[in-house]
């Protein structure tokens, strides 16, 4: 089972401000990697697939980067609606293993 | 519109059994693989397992391997989950997860799987 394994675990960033979410895989996941963004009370929601291509609907501000094993989820200029819980996921091996999940808070 | 409307939750005994349907509607359910992942309330996310097009294959995480079955039936566009020999650490929410459509992928609303006594 390929482990993720996300940091920091709690990031606390200003609205306006940029946040960097890391996430790193035990061993080479190819380009298969999403980000999910969680909110209490509602399904996750898919932001970033293939390491870099945002999903449908999904604003210019959320932005993929990496390879391998080392990936970067970026969000440049933080909402209000944007503080919520992040989620990486591999999906290159049967099983998907998630990360563990960064908490992005209010400053 | 993609909808995914999730049933067949609630309270159930340790050892006891459920079965979790999931309607699909506004895509073409019999070209896409589906999924059932789960969130453990205030916790991480686990993807449970995974259907082909035709339901002939399937796979499973290991810690429901030999107690959950997944399947489909492509004419009523429906997902399904048996659970058996259900434990305490299934309790969780329950998601049906279509593959992608059209530059995402839809999930449920959920449905809670309550595993006490």
């Amino acid at each position: 089972e390929i482990v993720m394994t996300q940091s920091p675990a709690t990031l606390s960033v200003s609205p306006g401000e940029r946040a960097t979410l890391s996430c790193r895989a035990s061993q080479s996941v190819s380009s298969n990697l999403a980000w999910y963004q969680l909110k209490p009370g509602q399904a996750p929601r898919l932001l970033i697939y293939d390491v870099s291509t945002r999903a449908t609907g999904i604003p210019a501000r959320f932005s993929g980067s990496g390879s391998g094993t080392e990936f970067t989820l970026t969000i440049s200029s933080l909402q209000s609606e944007d503080f919520a819980v992040y989620y990486c996921q591999q999906y290159n091996y049967w099983l998907f293993t998630f990360g563990q999940g960064t908490k992005l808070e209010i400053k | 519109e993609v909808q995914l409307v999730e049933s067949g939750g609630g309270l159930v005994q340790p050892g006891g059994s459920l079965r979790l349907s999931c309607a699909a509607s506004g895509f073409t359910f019999s070209n896409y693989w589906m999924h059932w992942a789960r969130q453990v309330p205030g916790k991480g996310l686990m993807w449970v397992s995974r259907i082909n097009t035709d339901g002939k294959i399937t796979d499973y995480a290991d810690s429901v391997k030999g107690r959950f079955t997944i399947s489909r039936d492509n004419a009523k566009n429906t997902l399904y989950l048996q659970m058996n020999s259900l434990r305490d650490e299934d309790t969780a929410i329950y998601y049906c997860v279509s593959d992608p459509v059209g530059g995402t992928n839809y999930w449920g609303q959920g449905t809670l799987v309550t595993v006490s006594s």
